[in-house]
């Protein structure tokens, strides 16, 4: 059964870091790899989406990356901002009509 | 609208109540999809509509749970015999085609209460 692990579940940093947050997944054999960002009392929106041949995506200030073979995921946010802070979730299909599996996701605060 | 809409926002019942939750997809999306989220935990699948037929309701915790698309467009969620276990936020999302090849767009959620 996979199971989608996200550490750490919180996170405070200072407004204008760069930060890492990581995600990792216990069956390899996936078909892709999605982070959301959660707003509170929102729904969720997709933020970057990696096909399973792939390594990495970009989307402005965030860059997603993708070790299949190790089971791991990191989104890494550049020059972070308060309108940033938001959670963040993981989550991986096995193939392209199957559902996701959602980790727990990051809480993240950024410090004006 | 352009967006996935829910609704009512916010349910409050008692235990053992019936209650149904609605989502309206965005137009033309032929898959629609339910999850639950309990509190600091991500989205737990419930079930997957293609159309008008249930491609995927391996979710469903228990047979208190139901949902049905008759028309292929406006979904309901329907729980019998509610328990304070079953507080929890609804979401409900929608595509163009598969859950994983596809993006899918969220509601805002409907947030259910269990007294």
């Amino acid at each position: 059964k996979q199971e989608v692990t996200q550490i750490p579940a919180a996170l405070s940093v200072p407004e204008g870091e760069n930060l890492v947050l990581n995600c990792s997944f216990t069956d390899s054999a996936i078909y892709n790899l999605q982070w959301f960002r959660q707003d509170p009392g929102k729904g969720l929106t997709s933020l970057l989406l990696i096909q399973s041949s792939q390594r990495e995506q970009t989307s402005g200030r965030l860059n997603a990356s993708l070790d299949k073979s190790s089971g791991r995921s990191t989104l890494y946010i550049a020059a972070s901002q308060p309108g940033d802070s938001a959670t963040y979730l993981c989550a991986v299909s096995r193939n392209r009509d199957d559902k996701i599996i959602f980790g727990k996701g990051t809480r993240l605060h950024i410090l004006p | 609208g352009a967006g996935v809409s829910q609704t009512p926002s916010n349910k409050v019942t008692e235990k053992g109540k019936y209650v149904e939750l609605r989502c309206d997809p965005i137009s033309g999306h032929t898959a629609l999809y339910w999850y639950r989220q309990s509190l600091g935990q991500g989205p737990e699948f419930l079930i997957y509509f293609q159309g008008t037929g249930a491609a995927d309701d391996s979710g469903l915790p228990n047979d208190r749970f139901f949902a049905v698309r008759p028309e292929g467009s406006v979904s309901t969620l329907k729980i019998q015999r509610t328990e304070r276990g079953d507080s929890a936020v609804y979401l409900c999302a929608s595509s163009f085609g598969g859950p994983a090849y596809n993006e899918q767009f969220f509601g805002p959620g409907t947030r259910l209460t269990v007294l």
